[in-house]
This record gives structure tokens, sequence and C-alpha cells, in this order.
């Protein structure tokens, strides 16, 4: 059992189109962690949201972190090709040294 | 400054056969992961370090698989013997942990290797 669920867990979109990726969990994380994964290569860390209501903008990618901190979105708006990846969330519970990795979306942009 | 390094990229071998995985940590960290991942499970933590001392082997499949690190700067993932089952991507990962006033621990990110696509035929 996945303690963090990932939705959707595919997502395929038009160049240009905007989408959005969600983390939940019914557990209270200290910090959430997003990364991307593509073909061939390891996670890669995008952002980390540490305060409840966080927002953090990394170019056109836009991370929420839910007020109880348990919950976090992904939005990207113009995706483009560059964008296609695996995105992972993982969450800090803050009592030991490991992270816990939800299941992925994989999102595919058409050119 | 140089990533987590790991050795093989690829490995083919027959059912029966020994393999090790090999990972070299980005200097200065201090906790070392190892996971696994496939498509119907994902990414899967299998045993991670702190200090070179295992903290967690509760994901370690069977007693076929086995991993140490000697030292700071190696790791290695044995499984003996090896199966079909086993075949997927293992990646390892390095972070620096911190430990915070209130006696948890603040994670800092995790770099991980571009990691060992392994078939087991």
């Amino acid at each position: 059992t996945q303690l963090l669920e990932q939705s959707p867990q595919f997502l395929s979109i038009q160049e240009g189109e905007n989408l959005t990726v969600y983390c939940n969990s019914s557990s209270v994380f200290s910090s959430l962690q997003w990364y991307r994964q593509e073909p061939g290569e390891g996670p890669v860390l995008l952002v980390t949201v540490v305060t409840g209501g966080e927002v953090k903008k990394l170019k056109r990618l836009t991370f929420q972190f839910g007020d109880a901190r348990k919950d976090s979105s992904l939005h990207i708006t113009a995706a483009q090709p560059g964008d296609t990846g695996l995105y992972l969330c993982a969450g800090d519970g803050a009592n030991d040294y490991k992270l816990s990795f939800g299941a992925g979306t994989t999102v595919t942009v058409r050119a | 400054d140089a990533g987590v390094i790991q050795s093989p990229r690829h490995e083919v071998t027959e059912m029966g056969q020994e393999v090790t995985l090999r990972c070299k940590p980005i200097s200065g960290h201090n906790s070392l992961f190892w996971y696994r991942q496939t498509m119907m499970r994902g990414l899967e933590l299998l045993i991670y370090f702190n200090n070179n001392v295992p903290i967690d082997d509760s994901g370690m499949p069977e007693d076929r698989f086995s991993a140490k690190m000697p030292n700071a700067s190696f790791s290695t993932l044995k499984i003996q013997p090896s199966e079909p089952r086993d075949s997927a991507v293992y990646f390892c990962a390095s972070s620096f942990e911190l430990l915070v006033g209130t006696g948890g621990v603040a994670n800092q990110p995790q770099h991980f290797g571009d990691g060992t696509r392994l078939s087991i035929l």
C-alpha cells in the first residue's frame, strides 16, 4: 500500500495545454519533495515544500503544499515536450531517515 | 561535482548467478539508499544506511539480497542466487541528513544515480 497516492497515473496532453498532478495522503509530512524522472535516468529533485499552504513556482511549474501538510499538487502551465517524464512526490515524516515515494504520474506532452 | 555513480549501467545474467551492483555516493553525504523500480511496484526502498551503518533493511525482499557499506564512499548490493523476478532498475541515492533540535530528522533532497538495469534470464 502506497503511503502517498498520486493521480492520475498517466496523463497525455498536447503542447501548450495545462496539467495538474495530485499527491495525497492521510499522513502529515514535515515536508514534501517533487522529483522528475526521464527515461534511462534517476529521479531529479524539482522542489521541496515545507510550510502548510506554501506555494512555490519554478518557471511554468507551480507547487502547492496543503494547509494540513497531507497533500500537494503540481501544476504545469503551457506544457512543452521537455516536460515529459515521470513525476514523483515523496514525503518526509521527520521521524527517520527515509522518504515515502508515491507511485508517480507519467506525463507525456505531444508536440 | 560528480553525482552518485552506479555501475554497471546494464547487467544481463542467467538465473542462479551472483549479481553485484556498486554505488559511489556524493562526497560528504552521510546517508545512502538502495531502491528498486519496476512498472508494477514503482520505486521501492530496499535498505538505507546512515554513517555507513544499516538503519533499516525491512525492504530487502529476501535473504538472497544483501547490502554493505564498508566506507563512506562505496556500497554494494548483492543478489545471490538471482532469479528472473529480480529483473528491475536498481537505484542508489545519497543525501545529507540533518538532526534537528526536536530530536527529529530533516531529510534533505536525495541525489540519485542513473541506475543499473538488471535483467535475469
